[in-house]
């Protein structure tokens, strides 16, 4: 079965600072991985997403996430923290995703608070 | 508007009794999710539409729940006899049929509280 683990509940950065949120997954087999973001009183935001080819995988906002197989990770970063950052980021992996019908059944991480400090 | 809309926003109810919960997708989008999300846990996959039918409901916890999309547009979710254990945060989602991995876009939620 697959699973995500999102390690530490909370993230404290300054400003500016580097982000790095980690994500380990488990899957038997190429799973396509996805960072969604929750910001307050909104619905959940596709970040990035790896399906396949390049493993470093830019997203919006400046954030990237590096695909690697051999340490089953998927870890968020961005280099410089702003303010509007501070959100929820919960880390999601599918290994079923229907060719035909785009269907794909997520099984998410327990999420990372991200706090940023001035 | 534009986005994914879930109604009502929130609801208390008493252990026991009905409970539905809307979801209108974005105009378009064939395919339509629900999760739910308990305290401190990540989304958790309850069922998925294609159009009006439900082509994967392995997720529902129980015969207490059930979720109809009748015209392939707006979902209902129902739960019957509710329990405390239900009380979450029930997410919809919509996305394009076809594609490899399309975004899916999340409306706010429903938070139920089933005292």
């Amino acid at each position: 079965a697959q699973s995500v683990t999102q390690l530490g509940s909370h993230v404290s950065v300054s400003e500016g600072a580097l982000v790095l949120l980690r994500c380990n997954y488990s899957s038997s087999v190429p799973p396509y991985l996805f960072w969604y973001v929750q910001y307050p009183n909104q619905g959940l935001q596709l970040l990035l997403k790896y399906t396949t080819g390049a493993t470093l995988v830019k997203g919006i906002n400046g954030f990237e996430a590096e695909f690697k197989k051999s340490e089953t990770s998927f870890h968020l970063t961005k280099p410089s923290a702003h303010m509007s950052d501070a959100a929820e980021y919960f880390c999601a992996v599918s290994d079923i995703v229907s060719r035909n019908t785009g269907f794909q059944k997520l099984v998410f991480g327990t999420g990372t608070r991200l706090l940023v400090s001035p | 508007g534009a986005g994914v809309s879930q109604t009502p926003s929130n609801k208390v109810t008493e252990k026991g009794k009905y409970v539905e919960l809307r979801c209108d997708p974005i105009s378009g989008h064939t395919a339509l999710y629900w999760y739910r999300q308990s305290l401190g846990q990540g989304p958790e996959f309850l069922i998925y539409f294609q159009g009006t039918g439900a082509a994967d409901d392995s997720g529902l916890p129980n015969d207490r729940f059930f979720a109809v999309r009748p015209e392939g547009s707006v979902s209902t979710l129902k739960i019957q006899r509710t329990e405390r254990g239900d009380s979450a945060v029930y997410l919809c989602a919509s996305s394009l049929k076809g594609g490899t991995a399309g975004e899916l876009f999340f409306g706010e939620g429903s938070r139920l509280t089933v005292l």
